[in-house]
């Protein structure tokens, strides 16, 4: 069981390259979403989605661009990398056990991309 | 807008000695809350789960509703727990924010 699966694993690319992360997932999940990792600011949400062909803006959108065709895949796009974009990237996906109007599933990760944007 | 708040970025303690993570969050609505932990060269996964009210590795949390805390807690510490923890806060619309992180180091 693969569970969460992101490609690639690094990446180094140039300011104005385009680039497309891509997360699947073969646990079935709903939830699906995309975070950043920087030093002392933990992980901060940058789209996320709800079911196939959602997607939902989180803490910080800018400069992002996501798509849900599959339920299963959850891709991040970068259209014009900037240096500030440098950063680990994880994916994670999640259940939708629910209490209430709250999901009280757990989330599972990825193991990280590693981009930096030169 | 809900916000997951952990005041320590370091916390140093020598094994054996009790430890305890904070966690405050900010939240108008009922919130789930979790204990993420990431060792190192692995990824990030679930420690525990206050709806759950299980310990895991030992360690136990409580949510504190009237003080918005749901500070992560341990009677011993092991260095084999040395890693980073982020607390979690689930809210409706399917969102999961995290805090800042800590990260704890257990001294032999």
């Amino acid at each position: 069981n693969a569970g969460v699966t992101q490609t690639p694993k690094f990446r180094v690319l140039k300011t104005g390259q385009s680039m497309t992360l891509l997360c699947a997932q073969d646990m079935n999940h709903e939830y699906m979403y995309w975070y950043r990792q920087d030093p002392g600011m933990g992980l901060r949400l940058i789209h996320y989605s709800v079911g196939e062909g959602t997607t939902a803006k989180g803490e910080v959108p800018d400069g992002y661009n996501v798509s849900r065709l599959k339920k299963q895949n959850f891709l991040l796009g970068l259209e014009s990398a900037a240096p500030s974009q440098t950063s680990v990237y994880f994916c994670a996906s999640s259940t939708t056990r629910t209490s209430g109007y709250v999901n009280t599933g757990e989330l599972f990760f990825g193991e990280g991309s590693r981009l930096t944007v030169l | 807008a809900q916000r997951v708040t952990q005041p320590e970025k370091l916390l140093s303690v020598f094994k054996g000695a009790p430890v305890e993570l904070k966690c405050n969050y900010s939240y108008s609505g009922s919130p789930e809350l979790f204990w993420y932990v990431q060792y190192s060269r692995q990824r990030l996964q679930l420690l525990l789960r206050h709806i759950s009210r299980e310990s895991i590795k030992g360690f136990t949390a409580d949510l504190n509703k009237g003080e918005t805390s749901f500070h992560l807690k341990k009677p011993f510490a092991q260095e084999e727990d040395s890693a980073m923890y982020y607390c979690a806060l689930n809210t409706n619309a399917g969102k999961s924010t995290f805090g800042d992180g800590t990260t704890l180091t257990v001294k032999p």
